[in-house]
């Protein structure tokens, strides 16, 4: 348990409106990211945070921003949701394990925009 | 919650049988890689992992297999369980520290 919390777990939203889904850590990991996991493209990393401030993009981050205003909370936010950002989103955190820095994620949050 | 790969690779055995589950991964820089079991409406679980100045590394019931010459990993689980029934996917991590994960393959145990 890497004491990740996602919130909401399942959203339904109306295309247009704004969201944000929140993943809170108890553990003071300072790497945290966001992901969705959608058929046939597997798991795509949109944002990703090295520390309070300090956030960079992933591979999919268009139509995203985040925030990072302390070291447990990173914020995903949709600014004007469209269908195409109906997934499922996992927060996750990077652990320093025996081989590596592993990556350890939430337990997702579901996204239908409609 | 909903299940996710609806179209993934299927490996089906039988309970009590060995499963090995194959991974062809694209980065000959990448050194270091991850398994990891994802069970319908649940996150990614980290499994085990291997650096690649290994090629095999083993944990409990499961084994990983790095073969860097043809950029294969695979994972082996000994006398497989139905609660092993899950996606299975691997990840690579390349220099730029991020991960890039496969597209996965479910695992069915049949009782």
């Amino acid at each position: 348990d890497a004491g990740i919390t996602q919130s909401p777990r399942h959203k339904v939203t109306e295309t247009g409106t704004p969201v944000t889904l929140r993943c809170h850590q108890t553990e003071n990991h300072r790497y945290m990211y966001w992901y969705r996991q959608d058929p046939g493209h597997g798991l795509r990393l949109i944002h990703y945070s090295y520390g309070v401030k300090d956030t960079d993009k992933g591979e999919v981050s268009d139509g995203y921003s985040v925030s990072r205003s302390k070291t447990e909370d990173f914020l995903l936010t949709l600014e004007s949701a469209t269908s195409s950002q109906t997934s499922v989103y996992f927060c996750a955190i990077s652990m320093t394990g025996v081989s590596g820095n592993t990556i350890y994620f939430g337990e997702g949050s579901w996204l239908t925009v409609v | 919650g909903e299940s996710v790969g609806l179209h993934l690779p299927t490996l089906s055995v039988q309970e009590g049988d060995n499963s090995i589950i194959n991974c062809a991964y694209s980065n000959s820089a990448s050194d270091y890689f991850i398994w990891y079991k994802q069970e319908s409406g649940k996150g990614p679980q980290f499994i085990i992992d291997i650096r690649s100045n290994m090629d095999k590394r083993q944990g409990q019931r499961v084994t990983v297999l790095l073969n860097k010459t043809v950029k294969h990993l695979s994972l082996q689980i000994a006398a497989t369980q139905p609660g092993d029934s899950a996606v299975y996917f691997c990840a690579e991590k390349n220099a730029g520290n991020m991960l890039t994960f496969g597209g996965g393959t479910r695992l069915m145990v049949k009782p």
